[in-house]
């Protein structure tokens, strides 16, 4: 019930195009969503994040769409770049005020072709 | 303002001995955890310590431990390593607990633990 499943595992993408992460939760106690990206040899940054009370949140190319009733939230990057090439990790936690524990997605390698 | 930083970046030992992992976090954060990361398992949670006490604990054995200081700064020690635990080892500090509303977790580049 703490698992986030995430998919696909890897995507290819064509530049210009867009690209579209998904991911799925069962512990309904989930109140924050989280997403982040990870370049080879660097840590996880933050990318955009999202509450379960809205159903959608914009920042730039990147958009996350939340189903609360579905347990399901995406992750869209409008005009893919290939400077967006990366892995990209979906997240929740519980309490995000309070707590630095995030439970991840297996990661999703994104690859956007010139 | 630095970010997070953890020494040593990479690091080899024998299987059978023990090693110690250092984080610095951003400063004003007093919130620490640690993540390993690996190709078959992904980013999975270890343990969180937020003034000097620990406050969330994965499901990892008791090999894995770790301890915060009072200037919020962390350390992880895996003791007896293992092939298995080879891996990238991530510190990430927050504001969480501190009053503030919502929070954004910022890791570190992480250190390279290799097995042999």
């Amino acid at each position: 019930q703490q698992q986030v499943k995430q998919s696909p595992q890897s995507l290819i993408v064509q530049k210009g195009g867009i690209s579209i992460i998904n991911c799925a939760y069962e512990n309904t106690a989930f109140d924050y969503f989280p997403w982040y990206q990870q370049f080879p040899g660097k840590g996880p940054a933050l990318l955009i994040a999202i509450r379960p009370d809205v159903s959608e949140k914009k920042e730039g190319r990147f958009t996350i769409s939340f189903n609360k009733s579905a347990k399901q939230f995406s992750l869209h990057i409008m005009d893919s770049q290939p400077g967006d090439s990366a892995t990209y990790f979906c997240a929740a936690s519980i309490g995000s005020s309070n707590t630095g524990k995030l439970i991840f997605g297996q990661g999703t390698t994104l690859q956007v072709k010139p | 303002k630095a970010g997070v930083t953890q020494t040593p970046r990479y690091l080899i030992k024998t299987r059978g001995q023990q090693v110690t992992l250092s984080c610095s976090p951003i400063s004003g954060h007093r919130s620490v955890s640690w993540y390993q990361q690996t190709p078959g398992q992904g980013l999975q949670f270890l343990f969180e310590y937020f003034s000097e006490t620990q406050r969330n604990k994965g499901n990892f054995p008791g090999r894995f431990s770790g301890r915060q200081f009072s200037n919020s700064r962390s350390e992880m020690n895996v003791s007896t390593l293992e092939l298995g635990d080879s891996a990238l080892y991530l510190c990430a500090s927050s504001l969480a607990g501190q009053g503030q509303a919502g929070n954004t977790i910022y890791f570190g580049e992480g250190s390279w633990l290799t097995v042999v």
